[in-house]
């Protein structure tokens, strides 16, 4: 099955530098998310993006929707520790009605210098 | 609201043996999934269910893997006979038929190792 490629691999930063990310995909999507995912735990979302050109805010968290519809991209403002863990983009092929599976990335490793 | 529920939370196994895996969605979600997550990779679907039919099962290895969801609630997945490269989280997440974005929900996950 597809994947989505998603970049960077991994990220050493600073507390309180800005973090961006992004992700592409050979084929379109209706819908892209973005997950955080801690260990032992699920992914859980971060946001959402059902339109494209569509630019979210989530706190300190802002995420846009490709013009193409075959990227998207997630920023992170002023890191805090809490902030480290895997970050992971995802799309959808149809939004709202039925609800479809996601094809995920990789997964982007966020990691906190103090 | 209670979140999705997954037992056990970890299982290893001899290669060969078989296991199985449980899942309680949220109340009310029709639709409820099974990924697979292999150590360092995100979440590849196996099988997604709409209440008690199967919506999407293609990337399920069907030669050893199989998933019932009865009731159109609780579901199992099983593994029959398990490999070593099975080692993976087994993630099961739930959503509501008219799907938005925030009510699609993962559990914590069947985290198994085959030796």
């Amino acid at each position: 099955g597809q994947q989505l490629n998603q970049s960077p691999q991994s990220m050493f930063i600073q507390e309180g530098e800005d973090v961006s990310m992004n992700c592409t995909s050979s084929s379109i999507f209706n819908t892209w998310l973005w997950y955080k995912q801690d260990p032992g735990e699920g992914p859980v979302l971060l946001i959402a993006l059902y339109k494209a050109g569509e630019l979210t805010s989530n706190g300190r968290l802002t995420a846009q929707f490709g013009i193409t519809r075959k990227d998207s991209f997630l920023n992170i403002s002023a890191s805090i520790p809490s902030d480290v863990g895997i970050y992971f983009c995802a799309g959808q092929l149809r939004s709202g009605g039925g609800a479809d599976g996601l094809t995920f990335g990789k997964g982007t490793h966020l990691i906190i210098q103090p | 609201e209670a979140g999705v529920a997954q037992s056990p939370r970890y299982k290893i196994i001899e290669k060969r043996q078989s296991v199985a895996f449980w899942c309680n969605p949220i109340s009310g979600h029709a639709t409820l999934y099974w990924y697979q997550q292999i150590l360092g990779q995100g979440p590849k679907l196996l099988i997604q269910f709409q209440n008690n039919g199967v919506v999407d099962d293609s990337q399920l290895p069907k030669d050893r893997f199989s998933a019932e969801r009865l009731k159109g609630v609780d579901s199992t997945l099983k593994i029959q006979p398990a490999k070593l490269e099975d080692s993976a989280v087994y993630l099961c997440a739930s959503s509501y038929k008219g799907w938005s974005g925030y009510g699609y929900t993962f559990g914590s996950g069947t985290r198994l190792t085959v030796v």
